[in-house]
């Protein structure tokens, strides 16, 4: 079964509104969490890391007001796109890291963005 | 339900050639990704299949086959930089991404 769930799963917007993605962990508690952005058939680009309790860790070119993450619980973490765009408009993808020694991630179903 | 099933971890020789299975049950099709992870790092686009056939690009290939449900990658003359993990990812009837659990790909000299 589905480990990593994603909503919505599609969301339209128009230009100028802020969006809210939720990532949930399923079946284990996740102290990080990741964002990904894909443009059509295009690799991931990783836009942060998410740390439960602690501030998200944005790679470069991603504008951390422009896309707020909050990690609030261990089984959840949320992405809003701020004054949204229609350049926004993609195809977001979190994903879990799994805790222990073992490097195991945990990808989503994927958010389709598209703003109008 | 819809599942994806792949190796759970495969080992080959240097130089040699490796070929990792993918097969999927989802609901509709609209086609698969193969993406290669090394630890620690975000996914890298490998190929993109949603016509049944062989596409090759340098020493991988994909191939797609919609009717058995079945994809593979295949590598050739492997590097050591090749060990890794491989995602297989199918795109439903909603465009949703089902995603395998990934093959680690060990390679020996």
């Amino acid at each position: 079964g589905a480990v990593v769930s994603q909503h919505p799963s599609r969301v339209i917007c128009k230009s100028g509104t802020s969006v809210k993605i939720e990532c949930r962990s399923l079946d284990f508690q996740a102290t990080t969490m990741f964002w990904y952005r894909q443009f059509p058939k295009q690799s991931l680009m990783l836009m942060a890391t998410s740390n439960e309790g602690s501030k998200a860790t944005y790679e470069q070119g991603v504008e951390k007001d422009k896309f707020l993450i909050n990690h609030a619980s261990l089984t959840l973490s949320t992405l809003t796109v701020t004054s949204a765009h229609p350049e926004d408009s993609s195809f977001y993808i979190c994903s879990v890291l799994t805790g222990g020694s073992s490097y195991e991630q945990y990808f989503g179903p994927g958010t389709r963005l598209t703003v109008t | 339900g819809q599942n994806i099933d792949q190796p759970t971890e495969m080992t080959a020789t240097e130089g040699a050639i490796v070929q990792i299975n993918c097969t999927y049950q989802t609901s509709g099709f609209n086609g698969l990704f193969w993406y290669q992870q090394h630890a620690g790092e975000a996914p890298t686009f490998l190929s993109y299949n949603v016509l049944d056939g062989l596409e090759e690009k340098g020493r991988f290939s994909s191939f797609l086959s919609r009717s058995k449900g079945y994809s593979y990658l295949l590598l050739k003359e492997l590097q050591m930089k090749d060990s890794a993990s491989y995602l297989c990812a199918v795109v439903d009837s909603n465009y949703q991404l089902i995603w395998g659990a990934g093959t680690k790909l060990i390679i020996k000299p």
